[in-house]
């Protein structure tokens, strides 16, 4: 597609339910990003893939959090058990190939809401 | 923590004046970028300098890095009032991961 393409654009959960949130990348980026931002906040690194290698999780703050990128495209990041605290904007981006020297793209973000 | 620090956190103007807005980071650096964010959703490139870079330019906008101080300057000439937006610089050391600053948020007043 054109641009980076993220869905839902807002999400409303019940505390301790399950959400998943999807990223389409720009078509031929190999690089693809997770952040997440609070409300007035700066942007929170989550995880990084690249093509095949796999991908830095560093920034996943609990094992309630985890992302998967089917066919080197599409990308789903996964919250088990949601919890207030995760409310945020979730942010995906893309870059041609590994970020150094490159501009990312960034989509619109999902914004989550736990209540 | 690795994340940039940015200042002012807030800065208002007046239209048709200059907005300056720094950013100060603690690692070794490959780049460094600027971004807009309008409404805390999608950011936008605006302009990247590279480490061995002193000063770049876009349009209205002026980017410098010092890396002896680990700092680099936005400024935005004339400013309109559609400028009006959170600012972050961003910037890549070793790895891949490209870490935020805390932003700037610039409100340009007619």
């Amino acid at each position: 597609g054109a641009g980076v393409s993220q869905s839902p654009s807002n999400k409303v959960t019940e505390k301790g339910k399950d959400v998943e949130l999807r990223c389409d990348p720009i078509s031929g980026h190999t690089a693809l990003y997770w952040y997440r931002q609070s409300l007035g906040q700066g942007l929170e690194f989550l995880i990084y893939f690249q093509g095949n290698s796999a991908p830095d999780k560093s920034g996943l703050p609990s094992d309630r959090f985890s992302a998967e990128r089917t066919g080197g495209s599409v990308s789903t990041l996964t919250i088990q058990r949601t919890q207030q605290e995760d409310s945020a904007v979730y942010l995906c981006a893309s870059s041609i190939r590994q970020i150094s020297g490159n501009t990312i793209y960034f989509g619109e973000g999902s914004w989550l809401t736990v209540v | 923590s690795q994340q940039g620090e940015e200042d002012p956190q807030a800065l208002s103007i007046q239209e048709g004046e200059n907005a300056t807005m720094n950013c100060s980071y603690k690692t070794s650096i490959n780049n460094l970028q600027w971004y807009r964010q309008n409404s805390g959703r999608g950011l936008v490139h605006l302009i990247l300098i590279r480490s061995n870079e002193r000063e770049k330019h876009s349009g209205r906008l002026r980017v410098t890095l010092d890396t002896s101080k680990k700092s680099s300057s936005l400024l935005i000439t004339a400013s309109r009032a559609a400028d009006t937006a959170s600012y972050f610089c961003a910037f890549t050391g070793g790895g891949n991961k490209l870490t935020f600053g805390t932003g700037t948020q610039l409100k340009v007043e007619l």
